[in-house]
C-alpha cells in the first residue's frame, strides 16, 4: 500500500523559505509512469497545484509561483522535496504531497495517492 | 478566479441523486483535456481522495454510485442514492493551457438534509 508522509517546520517566519519533505513508502519512487508533485490548500480555501517532479528530476510548476519555487528528488531516500522562498501570510495552507500518474492522453494526469498533509503558518 | 468554476453547494435528501458541475472554457474542459473528480470529507487536513479519474472511470473500491461525465467545456459528478457519508467537498480537476497547469476547480460542499 503506497503511502506518502510530509514533514517539516509548521511555522516560517515572513520573507524565509518554506522547506518540506515528503517520503514514498510501500512503492517506487522511480516509476516511470508517475510524477511526485505538491498541492497547498489555504484555511478555508480551494487546492492549488503548486508543482510536480519526475524521478529523473524534470520539473513542471505553477506559473503563478515558478519564480519561488523549488521541487526536488532524491530516488536513494525514496523522498522529495518542495522550497517555498519569500514566504508571506498568503502562503499560509495545508500543504500535500501526491504520486500524480500520467495517462496517454495530452497532459493527462491525475493524483491518486495523497499523504495526510501538513499546515504551514508564515507568522513573525 | 479558478479557471473551472463549481457551484458553491448543492443538498438532498437521503435516497436522492445530486449533480455537481465543473464549468471550464476553450483552454481546459474545452480544448479536451481529460476532468478527474476528488472527494474531500470534512476536517481539518482531510487529505482529498481520488474519485473518478479520465473523466468517467472509477478507481478500484468507490461505489458505482459515483460517476462522471463531460460534455463542450463543462463535466458533471453525479451522486444516486445520497448517504449521509458523502456530506463532503467535491473538486474537479484538469489542465489549462493558458495557465499552463493543472488546475482544481472552485470546490463544491455536499450537504444531505
Amino acid at each position: 500500500q503506497l503511502q506518502l508522509q510530509e514533514s517539516g517546520p509548521g511555522l516560517v517566519k515572513p520573507s524565509e523559505t518554506l522547506s518540506l519533505t515528503c517520503v514514498v513508502s510501500g512503492g517506487s519512487i522511480s516509476s516511470r509512469s508517475v510524477y511526485w508533485g505538491w498541492i497547498r490548500q489555504p484555511p478555508g480555501k480551494g487546492l492549488e497545484w503548486i508543482g510536480n517532479i519526475y524521478y529523473s528530476g524534470i520539473t513542471n510548476y505553477n506559473p503563478s509561483l515558478k519564480s519561488r519555487v523549488t521541487v526536488s528528488i532524491d530516488t536513494s531516500k525514496g523522498q522529495f522535496s518542495l522550497k517555498l522562498s519569500s514566504v508571506t501570510a498568503a502562503d499560509t495552507a495545508v500543504y500535500y504531497c501526491a504520486r500524480l500518474t500520467v495517462t496517454p492522453r495530452p497532459w493527462g494526469v491525475y493524483f491518486d495517492h495523497w499523504g495526510q498533509g501538513t499546515l504551514v503558518t508564515v507568522s513573525s | 478566479q479558478s479557471a473551472l468554476t463549481q457551484p458553491p453547494s448543492v443538498s438532498g435528501a437521503p435516497g436522492q441523486r445530486v449533480t455537481i458541475s465543473c464549468t471550464g472554457s476553450s483552454s481546459n474542459i474545452g480544448a479536451g483535456y481529460d476532468v478527474h473528480w476528488y472527494q474531500q470529507l470534512p476536517g481539518t487536513g482531510t487529505a482529498p481522495k481520488l474519485l473518478i479519474y479520465d473523466n468517467t472511470n472509477r478507481p478500484s473500491g468507490v461505489p458505482e454510485r459515483f460517476s462522471g461525465s463531460k460534455s463542450g467545456t463543462s463535466a458533471s459528478l453525479a451522486i444516486t442514492g445520497l448517504q449521509a457519508g458523502d456530506e463532503a467537498y467535491y473538486y474537479c480537476q484538469s489542465y489549462d493551457s493558458t495557465l499552463s497547469g493543472y488546475v482544481f476547480g472552485t470546490g463544491t460542499k455536499v450537504t444531505v438534509l
